[in-house]
């Protein structure tokens, strides 16, 4: 167990709905990042968060966007669903900004029907 | 841009036996870090091995170890005495800045009895 808890751990929904998934980090650690792995693209890095800023951004669609909010808590919104965004999202932690080592969540299945 | 390149997408040793898997990367920095990644049937991302670039020394953990080849910007992976829980994805990464990931395609390896 890393200690990182992702929700839902699976999640079905149609083309054009929203949904939300949400991450909470390791006790003590301040980084979120977020990934995608499909196996089109295989790992992407989307978004990362440093106590409840922004800190870099990667392949991120316009359609998602997340936050972390201030018991460091992560969510990480994805809209008007597509069948392409069918994948595994990770979430991952750091204690620091700069880290080099993250711990991973067990991921959320996403598929969109 | 950062590219992580596996160029072995399965591959099979049998039971006890040392299989290495293969990486290299593209980067102009001088600095970075490399990582090994595990990813079982469970999807959960472990963290196998991970290198400093400035530490000329190859990474040990038990059964695992890297051949950190910098000029070559060859980073491959050895497992050593190969045990049936070894089955899984492996994939390798890369980050400059201690930031997000840059992950290789991955190697998909069976370990047979």
């Amino acid at each position: 167990d890393s200690g990182v808890t992702q929700t839902p751990k699976h999640l079905i929904t149609a083309t054009g709905q929203r949904v939300t998934l949400r991450c909470s980090p390791r006790s003590g650690d301040l980084s979120v990042y977020w990934y995608q792995q499909s196996l089109d693209q295989g790992l992407q890095f989307l978004i990362q968060y440093y106590n409840g800023e922004e800190r870099a951004k990667g392949n991120i669609l316009e359609r998602f966007s997340a936050q972390q909010f201030p018991d460091l808590h992560s969510e990480l919104n994805l809209s008007s669903l597509e069948l392409g965004d069918s994948a595994l999202y990770f979430c991952a932690s750091s204690v620091g900004s700069g880290d080099t080592e993250a711990f991973f969540g067990q991921g959320t299945r996403l598929t969109v029907v | 841009a950062q590219t992580v390149t596996q160029s072995q997408p399965e591959m099979s040793v049998q039971e006890a036996e040392t299989v290495t898997l293969s990486c290299t990367y593209d980067t102009s920095e001088n600095n970075y870090y490399l990582f090994w990644y595990k990813q079982p049937p469970s999807r959960q991302m472990i963290l196998v091995i991970r290198q400093e670039a400035y530490k000329q020394q190859n990474a040990t953990e038990n059964r695992f170890s890297v051949n950190f080849q910098k000029a070559a910007k060859s980073f491959s992976l050895k497992i050593s005495d190969s045990q049936l829980g070894d089955t899984a994805m492996y994939f390798c990464a890369f980050t400059e800045s201690g930031y997000a990931l840059n992950f290789g395609k991955g190697t998909s390896l069976l370990v047979t009895p």
